[in-house]
């Protein structure tokens, strides 16, 4: 069984579509995060949900909605993509937030054309 | 906001040699964390330090972590074909949040 799982592990689309990437955990996890991952390798933190309340909310644009609807999924809804949404997006989830380790799902390689 | 610089950006070695990579927070972190991440894949969470000082060892890995809670260290001891990968730090600053550093990637040749 997989701990974090992500869909679509690939998503292709053009410029101005709107689509959503779903993330699903089964380690009983309270916190859940999403991070971005571009061409350069840099991580950076999108959002994070503790409990299905969102805490962090790191300066990204409002085309991107991310939704708990209970503890164990956060799903990411992107609305009027734009090239540069081209990116590694991961799901990640820990027990108590930034005091124990995260685990990742695989990704969701995105490609905006 | 905060933010943790990790050098250096790529590392290239011979199978063997050994090899560091450095994280540098301006603000104290409450913990620090080391992933590792192989070519195609996700990070995968090494080790977690949070006392100042602290030393931790895995195999041929040490990490260390510094006095005032700045700055943090990863050292391979005679690297192998299979430590290939990126190795990030993230930065713990308070509850639920963390930031990692740019990663550095190495690559060793056999």
């Amino acid at each position: 069984d997989t701990a974090v799982s992500q869909t679509p592990k690939y998503l292709v689309t053009q410029m101005g579509n709107d689509k959503s990437i779903k993330c699903e955990q089964n380690l009983g996890h309270d916190t859940m995060y999403w991070y971005k991952q571009d061409s350069k390798k840099f991580l950076k933190i999108m959002f994070s949900y503790n409990n299905k309340e969102l805490i962090i909310n790191e300066t990204v644009p409002n085309r991107f909605s991310p939704k708990s609807p209970d503890k164990a999924h956060l799903n990411l809804h992107i609305n009027s993509l734009e090239l540069g949404d081209s990116a590694v997006y991961f799901c990640a989830s820990s027990p108590s937030g930034g005091v124990t380790e995260a685990f990742f799902g695989q990704g969701t390689r995105l490609t905006v054309v | 906001g905060q933010q943790v610089m990790q050098i250096p950006q790529y590392q290239h070695v011979q199978e063997g040699e050994d090899f560091t990579t450095y994280c540098n927070s301006s603000t104290t972190l409450s913990n620090i964390q080391w992933y590792k991440q192989r070519p195609g894949g996700h990070p995968v969470f090494l080790i977690q330090l949070v006392k100042s000082g602290e030393v931790k060892k895995q195999k041929r890995l040490t990490f260390q972590f510094g006095e005032a809670k700045k700055n943090s260290s990863l050292h391979i001891t005679a690297t192998q074909t299979t430590d290939v990968g990126t190795y990030f730090c993230a930065g713990g600053y308070n509850f639920n949040k963390f930031y990692f550093g740019s990663g550095t990637k190495l690559n060793v040749k056999p």
